[in-house]
């Protein structure tokens, strides 16, 4: 079974700080994606990355950046936190094309707040 | 630019009855993939349930079924003899199909409660 996981479940930062949230994935997939989930607003792509070192912006990728050393492990980076980022944040994994069917797999979930 | 629709927030049934959650979508293209993902309290989406556009035959897992209207662009998921354990919330995304990393388009969900 494919696994994603990520480093925290809660994490409470204040304004200003830079938060990291990490993601690491088992199932050695090119594809790695960030989303933020807001209640009424869905699920929203920040930034996405098919291959190490390789990413794209998403729909809101505003006050984030991110990191792919590896192929497994895609972290999400926000610089400089701000409170309108509390929010839930979500990695999911797939495997390229249309490989795997195009099934997304997501991980637990981190829910950021930003005091 | 692709868009994905659920217009019911919030939903109930009764366990062991049929409920029917909508979905619309926008697009252009032609060829796509539709997704029902199942996102339950304080745990890990899982997919539910796919539909490739070029099938005409509606996609069903067990208790899970599609009804897929392209001509109406619409994607609804009806769940069957519904459990306590469908309690979740869900979302209908879409996918373009061709390219690398294929991003997903999601609604903004629908809360399904399943009633004792």
């Amino acid at each position: 079974d494919v696994k994603v996981t990520q480093s925290s479940r809660y994490l409470v930062k204040r304004t200003g700080e830079k938060v990291f949230l990490e993601c690491v994935q088992d199932m050695d997939h090119e594809n790695m994606f960030w989303y933020r989930q807001d209640p009424g607003l869905g699920l929203r792509l920040i930034y996405f990355s098919y291959d190490v070192k390789m990413k794209e912006k998403g729909d809101i990728p505003e006050g984030y950046s991110v990191s792919r050393e590896k192929k497994e492990r895609f972290s999400l980076i926000l610089e400089s936190a701000s409170t309108n980022q509390t929010s839930m944040y979500l990695c999911a994994s797939k495997a390229p094309g249309a490989a795997g069917y195009n099934e997304q797999f997501f991980g637990p979930g981190t829910r950021l707040t930003v005091l | 630019a692709q868009t994905v629709t659920q217009s019911q927030p919030e939903m109930s049934v009764q366990e062991a009855e049929t409920v029917t959650l909508s979905c619309t979508y926008d697009t252009s293209e032609s060829n796509y993939y539709l997704f029902w993902y199942k996102q339950p309290p304080s745990r890990q989406m899982i997919l539910v349930i796919r539909q490739e556009a070029y099938k005409q035959q509606n996609a069903t897992e067990n208790r899970f079924s599609v009804n897929f209207q392209k001509a109406a662009k619409s994607f609804s998921l009806k769940i069957s003899d519904s459990q306590l354990g469908d309690t979740a919330m869900y979302f209908c995304a879409f996918m373009r199909d061709g390219g690398a990393t294929n991003k997903l388009i999601f609604g903004t969900g629908t809360l399904l409660a399943v009633q004792p």
